[in-house]
């Protein structure tokens, strides 16, 4: 079956420290890869996407993300974090095999102390 | 840009009775849209995919006769909550996707939070 992991539950980091949060999926497929945000008390905001092309991703908010086929990875980074990215972070699949259905990784939740 | 709205935001209701919650897209069509349900420090677990004017498509596991969908327009989706218990208690997501620009990307709702007594 489909899945995708992310292996940090949760990340605690100061403010001005660099972020990687590692996504893998199980898929053998063409996918389509997602990076969502959830804020306290609010709802999921698309961060960054993979459809195709170049591997690397910029996304809003200073993020970014790099599909790497061979590793299945597709993991997120941003150099110098603040406070205010402190959220949860989900990283998500779709499979056009499957559907196109959203699959969501575990999440993680990211603390940055100020 | 594209916005999804849920109402209502919050509902308590009595053990056994239904709950109906709405998830409007309100400048874009979609013909298809994703009820997910979320529970306390997990991840979303889609429920039912719900296409305008045909039945929903339930995953495994999930109750079609317990979680009633309808999506009757292209800007409208339901979730009704029938017979609802405690266990049921959870926030309850929607998505929507852009039927006119077809991008494989889904915009969600701020979530439904159904707690039952």
């Amino acid at each position: 079956a489909q899945s995708v992991s992310q292996h940090n539950h949760h990340v605690i980091l100061s403010e001005a420290a660099s972020l990687e949060l590692g996504c893998n999926y199980s898929y053998g497929g063409t996918v389509n890869l997602f990076w969502y945000v959830q804020y306290p008390g609010q709802h999921l905001q698309l961060l960054l996407k993979y459809f195709s092309g170049d591997p690397l991703v910029k996304g809003i908010k200073g993020f970014e993300a790099e599909f790497i086929k061979s590793k299945f990875s597709f993991n997120l980074r941003k150099p110098s974090v603040q406070w205010s990215d402190t959220a949860e972070y989900f990283c998500a699949v779709t499979l056009k095999a499957a559907g196109n259905k959203l699959t969501f990784g575990g999440g993680t939740r990211v603390l940055v102390k100020p | 840009g594209a916005v999804v709205s849920q109402h209502p935001s919050r509902v308590i209701c009595k053990s056994g009775t239904s709950v109906k919650i709405e998830c409007r897209s309100l400048d874009f069509q979609a013909t298809t849209m994703f009820w997910y349900r979320q529970f306390p420090k997990k991840s979303l677990m889609l429920m039912a995919t719900s296409n305008e004017g045909s039945k929903a498509t339930y995953e495994q596991g999930v109750e079609k006769d317990k979680f009633l969908i309808n999506h009757a327009s292209l800007t409208l989706s339901t979730l009704t909550v029938t017979s609802a218990h405690p266990e049921d208690s959870s926030f309850y997501i929607c998505s929507a996707r852009d039927s006119v620009l077809a991008l494989d990307e889904q915009y969600f709702g701020p979530g439904t939070r159904l707690t039952v007594t």
